[in-house]
């Protein structure tokens, strides 16, 4: 099983909702990551966690908390977001492992706030 | 900060010719990486290039790098409607355990049958 999911596929959320983002892998990866990315630009590094810790916090907004309970999910809490973070929010894992060296993403979530 | 620049931001090409996208860096690399992202999905993983290799091959694609330069060429033969994608390179930087990914500006590429 070399797959990442994310769930929801689409969500539409109001300025006032706290909603979460769901990502889920069984491959045994440590790494897992967070990227924001907005139509025809490269996605954005959010959130690294290593060993279901956080190990990267690129600078991002208290409105969005990431989480991870354990090694095969992670979570993206949102809350009070506004329009501008609008976008594409996708999730990967990485096998942390010597030289093994490939960064799996799921499909995203597209992320509509109004 | 953008860590790499892609050139051409957009390239169309004939379904059978090869396509070649550019990449361009800034600081030291551990190894370089290609993806592909069809229109709103998520990235599929190409290929890898160490810093201490200078090309790589897998299937039709064909990957150089030129540390000297910090650059990198991502070249597919024979394209296919298929291709039809955004290309993004993605470094790594050279610190043991370094985990941050940072991706260029990408290239859309267009097959036209």
């Amino acid at each position: 099983d070399t797959e990442v999911t994310q769930t929801p596929k689409h969500l539409v959320m109001g300025m006032t909702n706290k909603k979460s983002l769901k990502c889920e892998q069984h491959m045994g990866h440590r790494a897992m990551y967070w990227y924001k990315q907005k139509a025809k630009k490269p996605p954005e590094l959010m959130f690294v966690y290593s060993y279901e810790k956080l190990s990267i916090n690129e600078s991002v907004p208290s409105r969005f908390s990431p989480e991870c309970p354990n090694s095969s999910l992670l979570n993206l809490h949102l809350h009070a977001l506004q329009p501008e973070d609008s976008a594409l929010y996708l999730c990967a894992s990485r096998l942390l492992q010597g030289q093994k060296e490939t960064q799996y993403f799921g499909p995203g979530t597209r992320l509509l706030v109004l | 900060s953008q860590q790499g620049e892609e050139d051409p931001q957009a390239l169309s090409i004939q379904e059978g010719e090869n396509a070649t996208m550019n990449c361009s860096y800034k600081t030291s690399i551990n190894n370089l990486q290609w993806y592909r992202q069809n229109s709103g999905r998520g990235l599929v993983h190409l290929i890898l290039i160490r810093s201490n290799e200078r090309e790589k091959h897998s299937g039709r694609l064909r990957v150089t790098l030129d540390t000297s330069k910090k650059s990198s060429s991502l070249l597919i033969t024979a394209s296919r409607a298929a291709d039809t994608a955004s290309y993004f390179c993605a470094t790594r930087g050279p610190n043991f355990g370094n985990e941050k990914l940072t991706f260029g500006t990408g290239t859309r590429l267009t097959i036209i049958p």
